[in-house]
């Protein structure tokens, strides 16, 4: 039982460019959120899903695409990364939107 | 949207001592979470608390949903629980966590 994995852990981005955040999780759980943690700050919502094939915006989602096509896995998306993006991102699962939630280990991005 | 609240930003510990956390939130809420962010990045999360009182060990945690508040206790710290506390509502009708700023937590031996 690995938990929540995210890859890669570490990525450097060119201005521009474009790459996939992937996040993996079973525990069979529906619930799936994207956070950004900037330094020195709390963590932000991107995008959330509730399930297989539901996707909502949560706080912070302009420059970003997330899809669900199967339970487990939950992609988060950079269209045309900006230097702004630079951050950590966390990735959680949870069984339901109304239980604890269990945090990946996070994907240290910096955009140049 | 909902306005999350921690205090205090900051504190200082010795070892053995004890310290209560509080996160005020602005809107209502259908559950609330606690979690601790150690020196590594890892977010661990502590209590799952929509309302009442939860203990684990030396934490605990109360949530008074009706007055928007919630409250972490630490007791006897030790060196192993710096790091950042965050509390994370859930306003109600939502499935968004909005987390606040943290308190930054640092024990002394």
């Amino acid at each position: 039982n690995a938990g929540v994995t995210q890859t890669p852990k570490f990525q450097v981005l060119k201005t521009g460019q474009s790459m996939t955040l992937q996040c993996a999780q079973d525990m069979n759980h529906e619930y799936m959120s994207w956070y950004r943690q900037d330094p020195g700050m709390g963590l932000r919502l991107i995008h959330y899903s509730v399930g297989a094939g539901i996707t909502d915006q949560g706080e912070v989602p302009n420059g970003y695409n997330v899809s669900r096509s199967t339970t487990e896995d939950f992609p988060l998306r950079l269209l045309s990364a900006a230097p702004s993006q630079t951050s950590v991102y966390f990735c959680a699962s949870s069984y339901e939107g109304e239980q604890p939630q269990h945090f990946g280990d996070g994907t240290r991005l910096s955009i140049l | 949207g909902i306005q999350v609240e921690q205090s205090p930003p900051d504190l200082i510990l010795q070892e053995g001592a004890n310290s209560t956390l509080r996160c005020n939130f602005s809107d209502s809420v259908n559950n609330l979470q606690w979690f601790h962010q150690n020196p590594w990045g890892q977010l661990i999360n502590l209590f799952y608390i929509p309302s009442g009182t939860k203990q684990n060990g030396r934490l605990s945690a109360t949530t008074v949903a009706t007055e928007r508040y919630s409250l972490l206790y630490i007791s006897s710290s030790q060196t192993t629980d710096s790091g950042v506390y965050f509390c994370a509502p859930c306003p109600s009708g939502t499935y968004k966590y909005i987390f606040g700023t943290g308190t930054r937590l640092k024990v002394l031996a």
